[in-house]
């Protein structure tokens, strides 16, 4: 079974160009994360889709990020205009089923994740 | 969300057993307790979930002591394979359709020779 796959590995643009992240969740899972780990802090939630919908979107930094889910399938996440700061390590994870009430939750799989370089 | 305490880094010598401990003081009752693994250059993989007392899997078993303020995973005769960062985590289902994780510094687990 294939696991999440992101494309590009590794991204390197320039302040104020736009960036486009993808990531393909394993197949058959509904819930697709993104996380980011920029420079020397811990990875942190970016959002959550279930489906095509988004579930939770509380940890989008800002505007300047767009996440999509078109379909339900895979996902795509753009920076634009991208800043110095944007640079770091996105992770996509996806999970089957759906949380449980009571605290158990659905393993995420994780991706190897997509380096991106703002210079 | 709870906030996890776990040492910074941890030195072993291969096929000695590895515990970890995590400290999580204000776990809340639904809170499960949740480790990662994380080799560079790859994305967090998942090792093992508890509630409560022990939970063994093929890789890891992890202790919960009744008070849950802490938890210890073992891994048992590590390998240099083994080495990676180690991420305890806890939290729980928002209620919302949505379970994010919630990662901290983690444990940096060296293997030696």
């Amino acid at each position: 079974e294939a696991g999440v796959t992101q494309f590009p590995s590794h991204s390197v643009i320039e302040k104020g160009q736009t960036v486009t992240l993808r990531c393909d969740p394993i197949s058959g899972h509904d819930n697709l994360y993104w996380y980011r780990r920029v420079m020397g802090k811990e990875i942190k939630f970016l959002l959550h889709f279930v489906k095509e919908s988004k579930q939770d979107e509380s940890g989008m930094p800002n505007n300047r990020f767009l996440a999509e889910r078109t379909g339900g399938t895979y996902s795509t996440l753009k920076v634009q205009p991208a800043e110095l700061e944007d640079s770091g390590v996105y992770f996509c994870a996806s999970s089957q089923g759906t949380p449980g009430l009571g605290g158990f939750y659905n393993e995420q799989f994780f991706g190897p994740g997509t380096r991106l370089t703002v210079l | 969300l709870a906030k996890t305490t776990q040492p910074i880094s941890m030195d072993s010598y291969e096929g000695q057993e590895v515990n970890i401990t995590c400290s999580h003081n204000n776990i809340a009752t639904n809170d499960y307790i949740t480790w990662y693994q994380q080799f560079p250059s790859q994305g967090p993989r998942f090792i093992i979930q508890g509630y409560k007392t022990k939970v063994t899997n093929e890789v890891a078993s992890l202790f919960i002591p009744a008070d849950r303020k802490s938890s210890t995973l073992s891994l048992p005769r590590v390998s240099l394979s083994d080495t990676a960062v180690y991420y305890c985590l806890v939290g729980r289902y928002s209620g919302a359709g949505s379970y994010q994780l919630t990662f901290g510094k983690g444990t940096k687990l060296s293997v030696i020779p």
